[in-house]
């Protein structure tokens, strides 16, 4: 089945820097991608997708890139403020959205941003 | 509209033990899966759904069993509980539009926090 690596698994940056969260998968037929950001004690929620005929997508400060070529994508958060502290999780799966076949995750990053 | 609901929000069981946690969509979503979160691990698939009456299992289905009767619920069963169980328990619930990719995605309820004892 696949599998997702993610690293690191704790990212410190100064407020206003910006993070890059880095995550590869091992199925070369894994189509769909999102990023889910997870607040402490509370559910996981999706910040950005991207679908393997896409090598990049952006949504204000946060962008997404994916080389299906190296089987690597990554989070890119730019400008970062408190609010960004949480625990970001990638996910891989072989159908579009990940309902049909259920989603992979990596293991998370907590991600800190430092005033 | 209420989303995923998930019911108890906290559960204390003993070794032995069966109960069942349930989910609940009103958005009509076809898809519908079970997730475990410990800590370190990330979320782990459990049982999944594509619509009523049709499940599968997901990385890590032992000791779970799942049904899926009508388009709204997908309650997880617990046969006989065992510590190794103890985690936050995420259901979520999508559906396929098809013409607008970004609403595809799986949106997941609250958590129910078991402890097995």
């Amino acid at each position: 089945g696949e599998n997702v690596e993610q690293h690191p698994s704790t990212l410190s940056v100064q407020e206003g820097d910006s993070a890059v969260i880095k995550c590869t998968y091992s199925d070369s037929a894994s189509n769909y991608f999102p990023w889910y950001k997870q607040e402490l004690g509370k559910r996981p929620q999706l910040i950005i997708d991207i679908r393997s005929n896409v090598g990049e997508k952006k949504d204000q400060r946060i962008a997404v890139t994916l080389n299906k070529t190296a089987k690597h994508f990554s989070l890119h958060i730019t400008e970062t403020q408190p609010e960004d502290s949480a625990v970001y999780f990638c996910a891989a799966s072989l159908i579009e959205g990940g309902g049909a076949d259920g989603l992979t995750f990596g293991k998370g990053t907590h991600l800190i941003i430092q005033p | 509209n209420a989303g995923v609901t998930q019911t108890p929000k906290f559960q204390v069981l003993k070794t032995g033990q069966s109960m069942t946690l349930q989910c609940a969509q009103d958005m009509n979503h076809e898809y519908m899966s079970w997730y475990r979160q410990d800590p370190g691990m990330g979320l782990r698939l459990i049982h999944y759904s594509v619509g009523a009456g049709i499940t599968d299992q997901g990385e890590v289905p032992n000791g779970y069993n799942v049904s899926r009767s009508t388009t709204e619920d997908f309650p997880l069963r617990l046969l006989s509980a065992a510590p190794s169980q103890t985690s936050v328990y995420f259901c979520a619930s999508s559906y396929f539009s098809g013409s607008r990719p970004s609403t595809d995605t799986q949106y997941f309820g609250p958590g129910t926090r078991l402890t097995v004892l």
